[in-house]
């Protein structure tokens, strides 16, 4: 049971280049969704998903799409890189029902130049 | 949208002292959980509370959902050195889908 693995774990591009960060988790947990994390300010939520086929915008969507073909995978793509996008994302998954919260992976340190 | 604040932004404290960090919102959440995150690694859920009022303990955390749902305290006893890093609230909404995150507290324990 690895939990909720991303990957890479760093990666730097240069503006206009996209990318795709890969998200999966076997614990088949219905929701799964996407962070940024900045300095000082918290995580704040990029999209979201309840279930394969279903996606939804968060607080902070502009720049990046998602698709949830299935329950393991949730990939976040960026379309082309801004330097505004350097921060660190979070993928993170949840049963839809119970006290389990979300399980977070480790992050990819993304750096935009 | 919704906003969480949370207080203090960092807090520098003597190993063995006790430590408490509360989050107010303008909105009303059906959960209130506590995360910590070490350097270099996602948040990892401390406490998750579900009940308004509700007053839970986890080892020496103690977390509380407050009555007007829109708010939270965690207190830490006796703080040990490996008690360092960054503690976060987050509200959950009704269904579950969405979290809200504060701004974080960084907590430094000195020896």
């Amino acid at each position: 049971n690895a939990g909720v693995t991303q990957t890479p774990k760093f990666q730097v591009l240069k503006t206009g280049q996209s990318m795709t960060l890969q998200c999966a988790q076997d614990m088949n947990h219905e929701y799964m969704s996407w962070y940024r994390q900045d300095p000082g300010m918290g995580l704040r939520l990029i999209h979201y998903s309840v279930g394969a086929g279903i996606t939804d915008q968060g607080e902070v969507p502009n720049g990046y799409n998602v698709s949830r073909s299935t329950t393991e995978d949730f990939p976040l793509r960026l379309l082309s890189a801004a330097p505004s996008q350097t921060s660190v994302y979070f993928c993170a998954s949840s049963l839809h029902t119970g006290p389990y919260g979300y399980t977070f992976g480790s992050g990819t340190r993304l750096t935009v130049v | 949208g919704q906003q969480l604040n949370q207080s203090p932004q960092s807090m520098f404290i003597q190993e063995g002292e006790d430590v408490s960090m509360n989050c107010t919102s303008s909105s009303i959440f059906n959960t209130w959980l506590w995360y910590k995150q070490d350097p270099g690694e996602g948040p990892v859920l401390l406490i998750a509370l579900y009940k308004a009022g509700e007053l839970t303990s986890n080892g020496r955390l103690t977390a509380q959902f407050g009555i007007t749902r829109k708010d939270s305290f965690l207190n830490i006893s006796a703080s040990i050195p490996s008690d360092v890093g960054i503690y976060f609230c987050a509200g959950q909404n009704r269904s579950g889908s969405r979290l809200t995150f504060g701004e974080g507290t960084q907590l430094t324990v000195n020896p």
